[in-house]
């Protein structure tokens, strides 16, 4: 089974700091994506990796960056945390189509951050 | 451009009945589409897919969908609803030869006994 782990369930910052979410996958996806889940907005896409070193700006970029050194591993990097920042986040990764394959993306737990 | 419309945020059905979440769609080239549940507390999970072939697909839950080209639709159905469906059920959408999935906002599934 593909699996995608999100380093935390829940995190609680404080508003300036530095946030890491860290996201890993074990089926050698080449595509990884960062998602925020929330009422009534449902999944807006903040960025989305198609190889190591590869990202493109999603719907919402603003106040994040990531990256992606493995390809097993996507960070979501909050530069300086702020409360409009408090949210789920998700993370989930896919293989690339044209291989013959169906694909589709299997996503992680979700981490839940509040910034205060 | 791609984006995804689900009109019902809420939808609330007698245990037994049957249920259409709506789902259309807006993309200027081929598309594909998803249909993902949440449970509470829990992550997203593909419930069923349509990437070619027949426009009806199936899930192994009784849940079906069918693509609808000229209407840019994609609604899921089930005919005998029960308590275990209540979730959170969310449509997206990617094109032919674009990875980036594109997520509707949502519609909470309620089963009432």
């Amino acid at each position: 089974d593909v699996k995608v782990t999100q380093s935390s369930r829940y995190l609680v910052k404080r508003t300036g700091e530095k946030v890491f979410l860290e996201c890993v996958q074990d089926m050698d996806h080449e595509n990884m994506f960062w998602y925020r889940q929330d009422p009534g907005l449902g999944l807006r896409l903040i960025y989305f990796s198609y190889d190591v070193k590869m990202k493109e700006k999603g719907d919402i970029p603003e106040g994040y960056s990531v990256s992606r050194e493995k390809k097993e591993r996507f960070s979501l990097i909050l530069e300086s945390a702020s409360t409009n920042q408090t949210s789920m986040y998700l993370c989930a990764s896919s293989l690339t189509r044209g291989r013959g394959r169906d694909t589709e993306a299997f996503f992680g737990q979700g981490t839940r951050l509040t910034v205060v | 451009a791609q984006s995804v419309t689900q009109l019902d945020s809420q939808v609330p059905v007698f245990e037994e009945a049957p249920v259409e979440l709506r789902c259309n769609y807006s993309s200027s080239v081929s598309v594909y589409l998803f249909w993902y549940v949440q449970y509470p507390n829990q992550g997203l999970q593909l419930l069923l897919k349509y990437l070619s072939g027949s426009t009806l697909v199936e899930s192994i839950n009784g849940f079906e969908a069918e693509f609808n080209k000229s209407q840019t639709s994609f609604h899921l159905r089930k005919p005998s609803v029960h308590i275990s469906d209540t979730a959170e059920y969310f449509c997206a959408v990617s094109n032919f030869g674009n990875e980036k999935l594109t997520f509707g906002t949502g519609t909470r599934l309620t089963i009432i006994p």
